[in-house]
Parts: C-alpha cells; structure tokens; sequence
C-alpha cells in the first residue's frame, strides 16, 4: 500500500504570494490532518479535515486554509506568505474510524522556504 | 491550555545503558498517548501508544496520571535507537499535540 504522498518535496516563494501545498493520503483513509513543523516552534497542529470538512482547527491565522476534495485528497493554502511561514509542513491521513482513535501515517513533507 | 514538555532536548548515552526520555502533560479530558519517533531521513512514525499497552522495539511508556507524566523507557539502549522522539497527547478530534522532541543520541 503507498505510503502518504505530499507535492511538492520542497517549495521557494518571496513575501506576499500565495502557496498551495496537496497531500494524498493512504488509499482508504478519509481524515487528512496538517501540521508545520518549525525550530522554534516544533510541530503544530493546523487543521484537519474529514469527509470533505474541516473537523477541528489549530492557532493559525486565516492566511492558512485548506479544502478536502471527495477523493480524500487535501490541500492547503497560505495566503500573504511571510517570512515566518517558512517551516516543513506535514500531512497525516488515518482511517478515522467513529469510537476510536485510528494511528494517523504521515507523509515526508513539503519544505517551503520564504524569501 | 494543552502543553506537552519535554524536558531533555538532547539525550546521549552509551550503547547498552538504560534510557528514559521524560514527558510532562498538562491536558483537558482523558487523552490518550502517543510517542512518535522519527529516524534520521525517514518520516515521523508512531512508536508506540498507551492503550496498547504494547513494548516496541525494546521501549516501554508508563502513563502516570496522577503526575500526567508518560516518560518512554529502554533498558538496554541500541545505536539504532538513535532518533527524535516526540510525546504527543491527542483524542477523538485527531488533534496531536506534540512535545517538542528529544534527540537521542546513543553511542557505540
């Protein structure tokens, strides 16, 4: 079975674009979450999507948004990039069984870098 | 406010000693808990969770609710335990809460 799959590996864009990262994930998994992963921040939750939905969401301003297409695949979206938003970002997918926690498999992240 | 702390950002031992990576937890509700390791060039991976109750390549993780601590041992460290180690809270809402890591060195 693939493993989660991120485009892409590795992204440069300067202050005040836009970016679009896609997350594919486990074929048969139904929740995509995102997390960025900083050095001074570590690893923070963004949001996570299930269904096509947006279930749960992190501290992060509304520069960063993400949607879930009905073939379970994700994107998200920065808005207005700063210098801060440079981090890996990752995306994780899990069966999301109801009454249970499923383990959640994450992909190798996109490397964005914001000059 | 949730809060995961990992005290040791580095931990460095010799091969075959004991190790115990420390995990604080201050969280709302009954959570469940997660370590997760990520070896070097490789993706972040579930170690090993409470419920399980499981012992994963050798590690254990004791959940102490009274001290909300879930610190994850080994006792007889292997240089291929050299890794990050993340304690991570999480629960239905699939919202994971990570520690911000402790490196693992282990030494030949």
């Amino acid at each position: 079975k693939a493993g989660v799959t991120q485009t892409p590996r590795y992204l440069i864009k300067t202050r005040g674009q836009q970016v679009t990262l896609s997350c594919s994930p486990i074929s048969g998994h139904r929740s995509v979450s995102w997390y960025q992963q900083t050095p001074g921040q570590g690893l923070q939750f963004l949001f996570e999507y299930f269904s096509e939905t947006q279930r749960n969401k992190g501290n992060f301003p509304g520069r960063f948004s993400g949607r879930q297409f009905s073939n379970s695949r994700s994107e998200m979206n920065v808005s207005t990039l700063e210098l801060g938003d440079s981090a890996l970002y990752l995306c994780a997918s899990s069966l999301r069984t109801s009454g249970q926690y499923n383990e959640q498999f994450f992909g190798p992240g996109t490397r964005l870098t914001v000059l | 406010a949730q809060r995961v702390t990992q005290p040791e950002k580095l931990l460095s031992v010799f091969k075959g000693a004991p190790v115990e990576l420390k995990c604080n937890y201050s969280y709302s509700g009954s959570p469940e808990l997660f370590w997760y390791v990520q070896y070097s060039r490789q993706r972040l991976q579930l170690l090993l969770r409470h419920i399980s109750r499981e012992s994963i390549k050798g590690f254990t993780a004791d959940l102490n609710k009274g001290e909300t601590s879930f610190h994850l041992k080994k006792p007889f460290a292997q240089e291929e335990d050299s890794a990050m180690y993340y304690c991570a809270p999480g629960d239905s809402s699939y919202k994971l809460i990570f520690g911000s890591g402790t490196r693992l060195l282990v030494r030949p």
